[in-house]
């Protein structure tokens, strides 16, 4: 949807390689939800941030949401094949009335 | 728009009840998914159909189910609603079975009260 947008859209990184995705809102964010797809599987969900400059950690992934930006990064630390997947950022604006997810960014890490 | 219709977009319902809750996939995408969402969860994936076929089952009470029609158009059946099953229900769809990606209608928020 054009209200989150990520970047990149994809993403080829050698394994052991630290790597950055990026989701920005159009709106102030009320929460921030990131997921990732394996092919063939539904969405595993990863984290959810909410208003107020949240960081946090899930294995080797740690996602920040930057509420003057309107942003929110998600980082992945030495890299694994593992970690392949469509990664999702959703968000919802209005007390949960509205959910919308971003494009998706895909992650390939070469082994 | 990812070209999956849900519908309705909203609805509101009593406890006890049993209500239905519609998705049509992308053309031409032979699987359907099923996801909840409450407030303090992240997506739940529920069910996958396949070309009309029940092919994954993940927290999917046994209040609920699901089917798939010839048309490839999917329903959630939800009954003996309680107030815990108010959440936002997303449907996705893909092409293939595996190795494909899903695209997620806009969902239907439910609220049962």
């Amino acid at each position: 949807s054009q209200e989150l947008e990520q970047s990149p859209q994809s993403l080829i990184v050698q394994e052991g390689k630290n790597l950055t995705i990026n989701c920005t809102s159009s709106k102030t964010l009320y929460g921030l939800y990131w997921y990732k797809q394996k092919y063939g599987e539904g969405l595993i969900f990863l984290m959810m941030l909410q208003k107020g400059g949240e960081e946090k950690s899930h294995e080797k992934i740690t996602a920040k949401l930057d509420e003057k930006k309107q942003q929110s990064s998600l980082h992945i630390t030495a890299s694994q094949p593992s970690h392949a997947g469509i990664y999702l950022c959703g968000a919802d604006w209005n007390n949960f009335n509205k959910f919308y997810f971003g494009s998706g960014t895909k992650l390939n890490v070469k082994p | 728009d990812s070209g999956v219709t849900q519908t309705p977009k909203h609805l509101i319902t009593a406890t006890g009840q049993r209500v239905t809750l519609r998705c049509s996939p992308r053309s031409g995408d032979l699987s359907v998914y099923w996801y909840q969402q409450s407030l303090d969860q992240g997506l739940q994936f529920l069910i996958q159909y396949y070309n009309g076929e029940e092919r994954a089952k993940g927290n999917i009470l046994e209040r609920f189910s699901a089917q798939q029609f010839p048309d490839l158009h999917s329903e959630l059946n939800l009954s003996s609603l309680e107030l815990g099953d108010s959440a936002l229900y997303f449907c996705a769809s893909s092409v293939g079975v595996s190795n494909t990606e899903a695209f997620f209608g806009q969902g239907t928020r439910l609220t049962v009260v």
